[in-house]
């Protein structure tokens, strides 16, 4: 199975700040990564597909990049509503897996 | 605009099993793949499986072969999951996903809450 490993664990920012998280998988996986937000007590909602595909009604601040191993997650200016937990998801190969999280923060 | 409606939270007793289901509308479930995704207490996302609802075709994760079971209806839009032989460590919220391929979960159904407990 494809390990994808999400870092950091925890971000801790302030408001207006731009951050970027980290996911890599343990195998080359083309551009097959999705992201997704969680917010406490919700489902998740998909952000980014296919690394770098914006997806509609997702604000412009979220972007992702990276192919192959390593994947980014962007957040240009984080606001008060983007305190969450973030997961990536990769799509390369069966059985599907999950990243373990990256909880963002009210620093 | 498209929408997954889970059942409701479940109590079951160790060694029983429960059905979920996750209605679609607003999409033809023919159309898509359906995954199941689980959340332990404070812990992240777990892929299950998935099912084309076209013609029933079944992919699981190794842990999940014999616990659970997916079917899909076309004529209702619904898809289920059965959880087999309960155990405390099924406890967790469970939620059907929507996959117009290939691969990322485009719609999430609310998510249903099932404890295990005698």
């Amino acid at each position: 199975d494809i390990v994808l490993t999400q870092s950091p664990a925890t971000l801790s920012v302030t408001p207006g700040e731009s951050v970027s998280l980290s996911c890599r998988a343990s195998q080359g996986i083309s551009t097959s990564i999705h992201w997704y937000q969680q917010k406490s007590n919700e489902s998740p909602r998909l952000l980014i597909k296919y690394a770098s595909q914006s997806i509609s009604g997702i604000p412009s601040r979220f972007s992702g990049s990276g192919s192959g191993t390593d994947f980014t997650l962007s957040i240009n200016r984080v606001e008060s509503e983007d305190f969450s937990v973030y997961y990536c998801q990769q799509s390369y190969s069966l059985p599907y897996t999950f990243g373990a999280g990256t909880k963002l923060e009210l620093k | 605009e498209v929408q997954l409606q889970q059942s409701g939270a479940e109590l079951g007793k160790p060694g029983t099993s429960v059905k979920l289901s996750c209605k679609v509308s607003g999409y033809n479930i023919r159309n898509t793949y359906m995954h199941w995704v689980n959340q332990r207490p404070g812990k992240g996302l777990e892929w299950i499986g998935r099912i084309d609802p076209a013609n029933g075709n079944t992919i699981y994760a190794e842990k999940f072969k014999s616990k659970a079971t997916l079917t899909a209806d076309t004529s209702s839009n619904t898809a289920y999951m059965q959880l087999s032989q309960l155990k405390s460590d099924d406890t967790a919220i469970y939620f059907c996903a929507m996959d117009p391929g290939p691969g990322r979960m485009d719609a999430w159904g609310q998510g249903a809450s099932v404890t295990v407990s005698s």
